[in-house]
């Protein structure tokens, strides 16, 4: 059954510590992507990337870290300079690079929360 | 700028009425211009996008370049189309990226 897995589907971090979000396709989709859901702000870009040990900032990379060392993963490292982290965030992959004909496939999201 | 706007946050109809969710872009070239759908507790998927000009469970979408939109338009709406509708910009640069609006929810009332 391929797809996008995200986990946790839930995340309870700490002040001051790091969390790191898994992303993982079976899709061999080329581009992988992290947003960030808010209500009332829609989808923002965090990272993304559109091949193996490459990664690019979205409009709102500040206090996030990501890897890409394997095609088919592409972790988000939620770190402690991200002022405001509790969120719902989701990952997406696509190929060729591109919403290509079928868009973006998405995760089932992780609901981040700081206590 | 590239930005997409959708100015409505909550469009409540009735079963049976038209429904039209707006959107409006800012993108200097040619758009690609995409609709996504989230059902209660599933995930986004892609509805429709401009270039296929298809209609997928009754909903087309037009592109209009010279009012800079891309409105999404059923003519008779039912109760289970009730969900967030993004619309979204590919990005220039042949990125990939797309760019969101803020999602309007649909509220479908029998």
């Amino acid at each position: 059954d391929g797809g996008i897995t995200q986990s946790p589907k839930y995340l309870f971090r700490k002040e001051g510590q790091n969390v790191t979000l898994s992303c993982e396709q079976n899709l061999n989709h080329d581009a992988m992507y992290w947003y960030r859901q808010d209500p009332g702000q829609g989808l923002r870009l965090i990272y993304y990337s559109q091949i193996v040990n490459d990664f690019q900032k979205g409009d709102i990379a500040e206090g996030y870290s990501v890897s890409r060392e394997k095609k088919e993963s592409f972790p988000l490292t939620v770190t402690s300079a991200q002022k405001n982290p509790t969120a719902f965030y989701l990952c997406a992959s696509s190929t060729p690079i591109g919403p290509g004909p079928y868009g973006y496939t998405f995760g089932s999201g992780t609901r981040l929360t700081v206590v | 700028a590239q930005r997409v706007t959708q100015p409505e946050k909550l469009l409540s109809v009735f079963k049976g009425a038209p429904v039209e969710l707006k959107c409006n872009y800012s993108y200097s070239g040619s758009p690609e211009l995409f609709w996504y759908v989230q059902y209660s507790r599933q995930r986004l998927q892609l509805l429709l996008r401009h270039i296929s000009r298809e209609s997928i469970k009754g909903f087309t979408a037009d592109l209009n370049k010279g009012e800079t939109s891309f409105h999404l338009k059923k003519p008779f709406a039912q109760e289970e189309d009730s969900a967030m509708y993004y619309c979204a910009l590919s990005g220039s640069g042949n990125t990939g990226k797309l760019i969101f609006g803020q999602g309007t929810t649909l509220q479908v009332k029998p």
